[in-house]
């Protein structure tokens, strides 16, 4: 299956700072990518979709302006996590679906953000 | 809005035995996928199998299978000869597909099985 990379895959900042979350998909054109949230011993809940060259479109209750989303070519998205409070922590998952896809996305490693 | 429940928080099983998962989904939807994915220790979600729900017959890979009940809009996964590296969550996930075909992919997922092959 294709390979999708992220990185890093732990960070700790300290609360009031922002972080940066790198997605790559490495042998593929990923003309979605999704974000995911997964807090401890629960399911993954989608944070947004984007498509390369557009905006994303964030899930009700998620913080377009806190959780910033940008596909700005096929291979790469960036999640940052601004402005991080303790509440932020969690394990952030991106999976990535190349074009023409429809029944499969292939999920990088995850990232464990810690604010403290 | 669709929903996905998983009923078994957790569950165990003794190696090379059979043990099955099962999912109920909630959709008015006709045309749509249904995935398991397994995410062990590492975190990595790995996709187990998928089925069609156009497709009344219900997708095998190796050792895992499913029971695709459209009707009852059930969806269990079977592992059968059970091994030690089949310990994981075992996730299941419903994917919506357009009426023109294709589909913006989001998955809505259950929450999940924990599952212990025990040696």
């Amino acid at each position: 299956g294709a390979v999708v990379s992220q990185h890093p895959s732990w960070v700790i900042c300290k609360s009031g700072t922002s972080v940066k979350i790198e997605c790559r998909s490495l042998d593929f054109q990923a003309t979605t990518m999704f974000w995911y949230r997964q807090f401890p011993k629960q399911s993954l809940m989608l944070m947004a979709t984007s498509n390369e060259g557009s905006k994303a479109t964030y899930e009700q209750g998620v913080e377009k302006d806190k959780f910033l989303i940008n596909h700005a070519s096929l291979t790469l998205s960036t999640l940052t996590v601004t402005s991080a409070h303790p509440e932020d922590s969690s394990f952030y998952i991106c999976s990535a679906r190349g074009r023409g896809v429809w029944d499969e996305q292939f999920f990088g490693p995850g990232t464990r953000l810690t604010v403290l | 809005a669709q929903t996905v429940t998983q009923s078994q928080p957790e569950m165990s099983v003794q190696e090379a035995e059979t043990v099955t998962l099962s999912c109920t989904y909630d959709t008015s939807e006709n045309n749509y996928y249904l995935f398991w994915y397994k995410q062990p220790p590492s975190r990595q979600m790995i996709l187990v199998i998928r089925q069609e729900a156009y497709k009344q017959q219900n997708a095998t890979e190796n050792r895992f299978s499913v029971n695709f009940q459209k009707a009852a809009k059930s969806f269990s996964l079977k592992i059968s000869d059970s091994q030690l590296g089949d310990t994981a969550m075992y996730f299941c996930a419903f994917m919506r597909l357009s009426p023109y075909g294709g589909s913006q992919g989001n998955l809505i997922f259950g929450k999940g099985t924990k599952l212990s092959v025990k040696p």
